[in-house]
């Protein structure tokens, strides 16, 4: 079964300044989706970016970037120039490929508490 | 992006009785609809996944005759907490995903249950 482990419950980071997510996965499948998810105080979930496996690329969304390596098995994120509504729980996830007309379900970490201080 | 939505928002009731809710994909079709819950200050733990048309899967853990689930149309599944007790009390959210739509789910606001 895969894992998802995100070993910073909460983080802090001073207003525009670059703050780093850490996230592990496990998993024996060659190919998945990872995914980086903000959940604000309105408990609404709100894709932040998205990452395909076998795509080498490191995807980036404006502010947001993540750093992929996937022999180590991990996904960090990036936000640079940190704003005061990036405060939010993030949760690191991962999705298996649909198979079978059946889309995956998402395995998410246990997330981290990002503050923003002003 | 496909909208969401679930009601109620939230929603209070006396141990034993029965809560309804819904989920809704305004503007696609969701093939593929999930349930999760989630306690305070913890992560999303999913119950079960349910197909259209087809009985939904659930999680281990998750009792089948308590959390009822119906996906009986493309647009709009449902979660029946069955004799609820305040052990339910919790954050339910929905989520959905169909074709065409990237491989995303989209999520629900979600609603919160308390059982008194």
């Amino acid at each position: 079964a895969q894992t998802v482990t995100q070993s910073q419950p909460e983080m802090s980071v001073q207003e525009a300044e670059t703050v780093t997510l850490s996230c592990t996965y496990d998993t024996s499948e060659s190919d998945y989706y990872l995914f980086w998810y903000k959940q604000p105080p309105s408990r609404q979930m709100i894709l932040v970016i998205r990452q395909e496996a076998y795509k080498q690329q490191n995807a980036t969304e404006n502010r947001f970037s993540v750093n992929f390596q996937k022999a180590a098995k991990s996904f960090s994120l990036k936000i640079s120039d940190s704003q005061l509504g990036d405060a939010a729980m993030y949760f690191c996830a991962y999705r298996s490929l649909p198979s079978r007309g059946s889309q995956g379900n998402l395995i998410f970490g246990k997330g981290t508490k990002l503050s923003v201080k002003p | 992006g496909a909208v969401v939505s679930q009601h109620p928002s939230r929603v209070i009731c006396k141990s034993g009785t029965s809560v309804k809710i819904e989920c809704r994909s305004l503007d696609f079709q969701a093939t593929t609809m999930f349930w999760y819950r989630q306690f305070p200050k913890q992560s999303l733990m999913l119950m079960a996944t349910s197909n259209e048309g087809s009985k939904a899967t659930y999680e281990q853990g998750v009792e089948k005759d308590k959390f009822l689930i119906n996906h009986a149309s493309l647009t709009l599944s449902t979660l029946t907490v069955t004799s609820a007790h305040p052990e339910d009390s919790s954050f339910y959210i929905c989520s959905a995903a169909g074709p065409n739509l990237n491989n995303e789910q989209f999520f629900g606001p979600g609603t919160r249950l308390t059982v008194l």
